[in-house]
């Protein structure tokens, strides 16, 4: 089963809060991770990843928390500004170098 | 340095027809992925070429091909068109092969009528 899961369309966070985006998984081989944001009419745009060997990985605002035995991945962004405001998606790398995405999760941050 | 460009931006087609997309890398990337995006689903992904040779293939039927040529850039193709295939299709380049992090184009928008 390869299945990644991104199980809330939207999310709407007040500017300068804490805005935590979350994924599940199915598959225990899959060994890497990567989030990306996506604007309309953009391509996707990489923000932070994290190996199956680590638990947590922070760039600037943005930490990735990966919990192996729950098979679940969270996104935290601190402070949430409004050009957050986007798509984001989860993705995870299977045995085969294959990245299988989420559906994703629209993020509104509110003045 | 220029992104990852992929034209046309946006295409319609008759249903039976067939169809070519073209995705040009970032300089000194050698690694292209083609995924298939439709309303509400994530990224499907279709195949990965590096120094021209196809390295992985996603689960999608024949009808749908690629090359990847010796400056890098790469071709999409879908023949027999169907309406199933209307989709946003994106190309995403990387200096490396497998799964990492990648670069992607705005997408061509493809519509099968």
């Amino acid at each position: 089963d390869q299945q990644v899961k991104q199980n809330s369309p939207s999310l709407s966070v007040q500017e300068g809060r804490i805005s935590i985006l979350n994924c599940d998984y199915t598959n225990s081989m899959f060994d890497y991770f990567l989030w990306y944001k996506k604007y309309p009419a953009e391509g996707p745009t990489f923000l932070i990843s994290i190996s199956s060997i680590k638990d947590k990985n922070e760039d600037g605002r943005f930490t990735v928390f990966l919990n192996k035995s729950a098979k679940h991945l969270s996104l935290h962004i601190v402070p949430s500004q409004p050009g957050d405001s986007a798509v984001y998606f989860c993705a995870a790398r299977n045995e085969f170098y294959q990245l299988i995405w989420g559906a994703g999760t629209k993020l509104i941050i509110k003045p | 340095k220029a992104g990852v460009t992929q034209t046309p931006r946006y295409l319609i087609k008759t249903r039976g027809q067939q169809v070519t997309l073209s995705c040009s890398p970032i300089s000194g990337h050698r690694s292209v992925s083609w995924y298939q995006q439709t309303p509400g689903q994530g990224l499907q992904f279709l195949f990965e070429y590096f120094s021209e040779t196809q390295r992985n293939k996603g689960n999608f039927p024949g009808r749908f091909s690629g090359r990847q040529f010796s400056n890098s850039r790469s071709e999409m193709n879908v023949s027999t068109l169907e309406l199933g295939d209307s989709a946003l299709y994106l190309c995403a380049s990387s200096w490396q092969t497998g799964g990492y992090e990648q670069y992607f184009g705005p997408g061509t928008r493809l519509t099968v009528t």
